[in-house]
């Protein structure tokens, strides 16, 4: 079985461009997670879905950053415009999101660098 | 403000020695608590968890232990193997049905052959 796929695995831009994560969750998954891991915070959770909508976005550092999940396989991060700062690995992750102490499953991560 | 606190950023253990990895949090209704494993360039895995009304869960050479006084919990490897050399993150979870969870920042653990 597949796990969760993210794209790109690495990401170069210039401070300003926009910049868009991927992920298909692992089949048959309800919730989606994703992630930002920097040395001085660790892993934070930016935003999480179940069954497509929207749950928890607390964590979401500002209005540039936007996430969507038009349906169960797919869900995109997008920074415009980016900093910086943003520099880190994002990860995405899905669970069966049934509320019993599910298992979140992770992907490779997509290494985001801006210049 | 860093509700989960790892204090150690890394640690080295020599093979088949005991490795005891640390973990506070400040928030106490946390109610479930997780390891997650990390090795370069993969996301993270699963390793055990631990509810707050247990004080310890082992499964094999992994044994978590809950101090909810202390608001402190740990992460004994033992005996350790090279195969052990990883990131380690502590995370917790607020409340039966949330799925959110809140992770420190992480420990690199070394095991020297």
């Amino acid at each position: 079985d597949a796990g969760v796929i993210q794209s790109p695995r690495h990401e170069v831009t210039e401070m300003g461009q926009e910049v868009t994560l991927r992920c298909k969750p692992i089949s048959g998954h309800n919730s989606l997670f994703w992630y930002r891991q920097t040395m001085m915070r660790g892993l934070e959770l930016l935003i999480y879905f179940n069954n497509n909508v929207p749950i928890d976005d607390s964590g979401m550092p500002e209005d540039r950053f936007s996430a969507k999940m038009p349906n169960a396989s797919f869900s995109t991060l997008k920074i415009q415009p980016s900093e910086p700062r943003d520099s880190a690995v994002y990860f995405c992750a899905s669970s069966l999101g049934t509320g019993n102490d599910d298992e979140q499953f992770f992907g490779p991560g997509t290494r985001l660098t801006v210049l | 403000d860093q509700q989960v606190k790892q204090n150690s950023p890394s640690l080295s253990v020599q093979e088949g020695r005991i490795s005891i990895l640390n973990c506070d949090y400040t928030n106490s209704m946390f109610d479930y608590f997780l390891w997650y494993k990390k090795y370069p360039a993969e996301g993270p895995t699963f390793l055990i968890s631990i509810s707050s009304i247990k004080d310890k869960n082992e499964d094999g050479r992994f044994t978590v232990f809950l101090n909810k006084s202390a608001k402190h919990l740990s992460l004994h490897i033992v005996p350790s193997q090279p195969g052990d050399s990883a990131v380690y993150f502590c995370a917790a979870r607020l409340g039966f049905g949330n799925e959110k969870l809140t992770f420190g920042t992480g420990t690199r653990l070394t095991i020297i052959p």
